[in-house]
């Protein structure tokens, strides 16, 4: 398994400014991903960071709102850019261990006034 | 694309009672099957897995066998307990790509 920190675990931040979110891991890690839970929903992958390279997003999420750093095996971070009411939600992060499992870290609740 | 289509929610029983979250999917391939739970104001932790057809995931009396024919992945318990109530996610995936979740189904349960 692996052991993963978020900070901040949660965070209320006013229209127009920008949330820089943390995910540490406690083993060296190839894939990590970005989901955000929308109130009451599922969870939506936003991208998968490598290290080393530009993280691929999914449909309907861009780099410009959601810039991703990786600059090492064991960290990330999400930054949520502009922020409106509509990015309140839980962003998690997770890593893939054991060969095909994937971990997610407690998550950083959001939410922008 | 792949799909996980689950239980509809909330789902209330008494302590003790039987319980069934029914879950099925649609995918290209042979995904990896897994059962999350996240507990109140708490991330997902993985309750169960299985990587092929015909394996049963167990943990903390919790079951779910993958069946390949009906392309189903049910959440079982015998006697469920108030620690149990929770939001049970489906999903499916594996390896380093992206996993695809249902939509989740909260789970009460009253003493």
């Amino acid at each position: 398994s692996a052991v993963i920190s978020q900070k901040p675990s949660r965070d209320i931040c006013q229209r127009g400014t920008s949330l820089t979110i943390q995910c540490q891991v406690d083993s060296q890690v190839t894939m990590m991903f970005w989901y955000r839970q929308q109130p009451g929903q599922s969870l939506t992958l936003i991208a998968t960071a490598n290290q080393g390279s530009e993280a691929t997003y999914e449909s309907g999420f861009v780099i410009d709102k959601f810039p991703i750093s990786r600059p090492n095996l064991t960290f990330s971070t999400l930054t949520v850019s502009n922020m409106s009411p509509e990015d309140s939600s839980i962003y998690l992060c997770s890593v893939v261990a054991d060969t095909d499992t994937q971990y997610f870290g407690p998550g950083t609740r959001l939410t922008v006034l | 694309g792949d799909s996980v289509t689950q239980m509809e929610g909330p789902v209330t029983l008494s302590e003790e009672a039987f319980l069934t979250i029914n879950c099925t999917y649609t995918a290209t391939g042979y995904p990896s099957l897994f059962w999350y739970v996240q507990y109140p104001g708490e991330g997902l932790q993985l309750l169960l897995k299985a990587t092929k057809a015909d394996d049963k995931g167990s943990n903390k009396g919790f079951e779910a066998t993958y069946r390949k024919e009906t392309t189903s992945f049910h959440l079982e318990k015998g006697s469920v307990q108030v620690s149990d109530s929770a939001v049970y996610f489906c999903a499916l995936g594996g390896g380093n790509e992206k996993l695809t979740f249902g939509t989740g189904t909260r789970l009460t349960i009253i003493p």
